[in-house]
């Protein structure tokens, strides 16, 4: 079975670092592409970036660039999601998810997700 | 940026009702849409992509339509199983610029 497992729900304090992971298991990891959405308290889906697992090329949101790093570990099948200096507004549900492409409509999709990683930043 | 704007923000049905939710784009994207079912606690679930593709195991009562700036996603009888938020997603514009639509709630009557 293809899927996505999450770390689990981290409490943190404003300026405090995190590093939270999505590890694939049932496909060939570095043959996709990982990507990282944010749901925040009772709003909808942002896209923050998504990193291809073969090289490590990551692509960020430009309302995201500068504030979280996206990384891959091709070894252990896993790609993380970081912060060097949370704020409460990063206080949130990440998802990751791969990335998928149709060859008939060429388009591109996010056909797994993982189940989330609460993150609450609070003093 | 490409915008999503989603319609509507919420709707209240009944089991076995045709429900209809909208998205359309701020320019042509083609047909590089795909929606997805958002319930809380589990994994957003992929339904349509290439705006009319129904991913693998959806139920058949899920439709998509559109193409350039105008898309449906319509529910032809609602199921309760079925009681989530609705996201609308563009992937046609540069990789990290991808966006949502801002979700439809769709709530039992």
């Amino acid at each position: 079975e293809v899927q996505l497992v999450q770390s689990r729900a981290e409490v943190k304090k404003p300026g405090e670092s995190l590093k939270i992971s999505c590890k694939g298991s049932g496909y060939s990891f570095s043959n996709y592409w990982i990507g990282w959405v944010r749901q925040m308290p009772g709003k909808g889906l942002e896209w923050l970036g998504i990193i291809y697992a073969a090289d490590s090329d990551a692509r960020y949101s430009p309302s995201f660039q500068g504030h979280v790093t996206i990384s891959v570990d091709r070894s252990i099948s896993t790609a993380y999601l970081q912060w060097n200096s949370l704020k409460a507004s990063d206080t949130a549900i990440y998802y990751c998810a791969r990335r998928a492409y149709s060859a008939s409509g060429q388009a591109y999709y996010m056909d797994v997700w993982g189940t989330g990683t609460t993150v609450t930043v609070s003093s | 940026d490409t915008q999503m704007t989603q319609s509507p923000s919420s709707l209240s049905a009944s089991v076995g009702d045709r429900v209809t939710i909208t998205c359309r784009a701020s320019q042509s994207i083609r047909i590089y849409l795909s929606w997805y079912q958002l319930k809380p606690g589990k994994a957003p679930n992929l339904l349509i992509y290439d705006a009319s593709t129904l991913q693998s195991g959806v139920p058949s009562r899920f439709s998509g339509s559109g193409s350039g700036t105008d898309f449906t996603l319509t529910i032809s009888s609602l199921q309760p199983e079925d009681f989530a938020t609705y996201y609308c997603q563009q992937t046609y514009t540069t990789l990290p610029t991808w966006t949502f639509g801002q979700g439809t709630k769709v709530e039992i009557k």
